[in-house]
């Protein structure tokens, strides 16, 4: 069974552009959740889907948002970039049912986001 | 709010030695979950082992075992017969009941394994 896939791995943009990462989940995982990891504020809870709908989202501006398909793939976009937005944006997905032991997340490698 | 700290941002250890990482956190809840992960150079992040916190039984997984003490809120990592491939950054985390997959992680501990 294929892993989590985030794609790129690695992204270099400007202040002020906008991004978008995809997430592919394992095959029958419904919930994809984000991450950040800076150096600075470590890791950090961005937002969770679930069939589609967002269930529970971190401290992060508005300027973060995300979204996922019909297939559960989901996508994160990060408009007018700033330099603090440079990080390693995981993805992890999960069946969602039951209790961890039933739904453990699996993390992919990571897309790692450069601001200049 | 719940928070998750970890003491030592870096720990060494010889091969085949055993090493202890240490782990707190703060919650007003009373059933939760609490996790390592392990993150190696590769940048993905691995479930290395978990905790009910309704069990009182120590979680175990091959050379991986935890002492959880509850009322201390304290959840640490013992790594028995330390092997190279172990050397990475270990995160210790927490998740509340109700919380879907939102995960509170602490500061990492990177850990070296000499040979």
């Amino acid at each position: 069974k294929a892993g989590v896939t985030q794609t790129p791995r690695y992204l270099i943009k400007t202040r002020g552009q906008q991004v978008t990462l995809s997430c592919s989940p394992i095959s029958g995982h419904r919930s994809v959740s984000w991450y950040q990891q800076t150096p600075g504020q470590g890791l950090q809870f961005l937002f969770e889907y679930f069939s589609e709908t967002q269930r529970n989202k971190g401290n992060f501006p508005g300027r973060f948002s995300g979204r996922q398909f019909s297939n559960s793939r989901s996508e994160m976009n990060v408009s007018t970039l700033e330099l603090g937005d440079s990080a390693l944006y995981l993805c992890a997905s999960s069946l969602a049912t039951g209790t961890p032991e039933d739904s453990p997340l699996h993390f992919g490698n990571g897309t790692r986001l450069t601001v200049t | 709010a719940q928070t998750v700290t970890q003491s030592q941002p870096e720990m060494s250890v010889q091969e085949a030695e055993t090493v202890t990482l240490s782990c707190t956190y703060d919650t007003s809840e009373s059933d939760y979950y609490l996790f390592w992960y392990k993150q190696p150079p590769s940048r993905q992040m691995i479930l290395v082992i978990r905790q009910e916190a309704y069990k009182q039984q120590n979680a175990t997984e091959n050379r991986f075992s935890v002492n959880f003490q509850k009322a201390a809120k304290s959840f640490s990592l013992k790594i028995s017969d330390s092997q190279l491939g172990d050397a990475a950054m270990y995160f210790c985390a927490y998740r509340r009941k109700t919380s879907g997959s939102r995960l509170t992680f602490g500061e990492g501990t990177q850990l070296t394994v000499n040979p």
